[in-house]
């Protein structure tokens, strides 16, 4: 079946980039999802990209898609502290982009 | 706007007890849906509605019921509530997106439900 899968924690310091990494395996996921979850609330959308984009750049924020692998990534460029939260990676399909697999969550912790 | 709002924040329910957790949008989406979310794993899809009267099952529907009688509201209900449904619960919604379009989900607050 579809699968969505990170890793459960990474740790930086205030200033670094932060990487988060993600595989999945439904090789007909129209649209992958970074979202946020701060705690105790609910999940936030940050970025989405395409299945036929490579990369897409959004401020602070850069995703990597890697179609072959099945291998997506977050970058977050000057990390800050009020990035510490959950990043979830989820994949969607074409007439379901609201039906979406999620993984289960990379912990960002930002060290000061 | 108070986009989507869950009632109650938190509940503690009996082995067997019944409840339902309350879902409400004002921003006139088509889409609801309510995800589980457990220690260590991501959210997991329950139950979803593209639009009043319709519903549809997700990837754990076991052991919930939902009904869309409007298009603002989207109740979850746990009929005989078991320990193994102890999570916390998120309901979304969003617009529903044209062909080949893509629309933002959001969520509500969440609902922190324990059953002993």
């Amino acid at each position: 079946g579809e699968d969505v899968e990170q890793s459960l924690f990474l740790s930086v310091r205030e200033g670094d980039s932060s990487v988060i990494n993600c595989t999945y395996t439904d090789s007909s996921s129209t649209y992958l999802y970074w979202y946020k979850q701060e705690p105790g609330a609910g999940l936030q959308l940050l970025t989405y990209i395409f299945s036929n984009m490579d990369m897409k750049q959004d401020q602070r924020l850069t995703v990597l898609l890697n179609k072959k692998d099945k291998h997506l990534s977050l970058r977050i460029a000057d990390t800050q502290t009020g990035d510490s939260a959950i990043y979830f990676c989820a994949e969607g399909g074409f007439d379901s982009s609201y039906k979406l697999i999620f993984g289960s969550g990379t912990r960002l912790l930002v060290r000061p | 706007n108070a986009g989507v709002t869950q009632t109650p924040k938190f509940q503690v329910l009996k082995t067997g007890q019944s409840m339902t957790l309350q879902c409400a949008q004002d921003m006139n989406h088509e889409y609801m849906s309510w995800y589980r979310q457990d220690p260590g794993m991501g959210l997991r899809l329950i139950h979803y509605s593209v639009g009043a009267g319709i519903t549809d099952q997700g990837e754990v529907p076991n052991g919930y019921n939902v009904s869309r009688s409007t298009t603002e509201d989207f109740p979850l209900r746990l009929l005989s509530a078991a320990p193994s449904q102890t999570s916390v619960y998120f309901c979304a919604s969003s617009p529903l997106a044209g062909s080949g379009g893509v629309e933002t989900q959001y969520f509500g607050p969440g609902t922190r439900l324990l059953v002993l």
